[in-house]
């Protein structure tokens, strides 16, 4: 089955530091994988892609993350946090569920606080 | 804003009862997806649709359906409601059926409670 794991229940960075999220994924054949940010009381919003090409994928809010095949991981980064970045990440992988349906699989979710 | 849009935003019933979630997709997306959050399972897939027809089912239950409209927006319906199926019902859509690598809209939510 496609999975993804966030080894990482909270992630505690201070402001202006670079900061990681955590990914690594379980997939047979090519990866798809994504992640989004949910801030409190939100739905989910799409940050970043990786379906094929650079290993280093960049997205909205200044994010970006690195695909790593040797490593199987998709680790979220931002050069410099923001108070604001502090919300709810998560990974997650396409899976196959049907014979024509696809859905995404995604990890428990790592909590982001960004101190000032 | 996703442009998905879903209905109520917060619903408590008592157990035992039945209850319809509503989803609006995005302008032009022929798929929908539902999914349920909760503290002790995470997201979980349930179901999928595109244009009005089930493509994909996941961890839904038996007592939970769910049908896609020639409209396009979709309900989910939950009976004989249990204590456990509290949670937040997220509604999701695309443009496609799954053969792209595009991502999911997500809507806001119902967040339902049962007493």
């Amino acid at each position: 089955a496609q999975s993804v794991a966030q080894p990482e229940d909270q992630v505690n960075v201070a402001e202006g530091n670079p900061l990681t999220v955590k990914c690594t994924y379980s997939v047979s054949g090519n990866p798809y994988l994504f992640w989004y940010v949910q801030y409190p009381n939100r739905g989910l919003q799409f940050l970043l892609k990786y379906i094929t090409g650079d290993n280093l994928v960049k997205g909205s809010y200044g994010f970006e993350a690195e695909f790593n095949k040797s490593q199987t991981s998709f680790h979220l980064k931002k050069p410099s946090a923001l108070v604001s970045d502090s919300a709810l990440y998560f990974c997650a992988v396409r899976a196959a569920v049907s014979n024509s349906g696809y859905a995404l699989n995604f990890g428990k979710g790592t909590s982001l606080l960004v101190t000032p | 804003d996703s442009g998905v849009t879903q209905t109520p935003k917060h619903l408590i019933t008592a157990t035992g009862q039945r209850v319809t979630l509503r989803c609006s997709p995005r302008s032009g997306d022929l798929s929908v997806y539902w999914y349920q959050q909760s503290l002790d399972q995470g997201l979980q897939f349930l179901i999928q649709y595109y244009n009005g027809e089930e493509r994909a089912k996941g961890n839904i239950l038996e007592r939970f359906s769910a049908q896609q409209f020639p409209d396009l927006h979709s309900e989910l319906n939950l009976s004989s409601l249990e204590l456990g199926d509290s949670a937040l019902y997220f509604c999701a859509s695309s443009a496609y059926l799954g053969g792209n690598t595009g991502e999911l809209f997500f809507g806001e939510g119902s967040r339902l409670t049962v007493l």
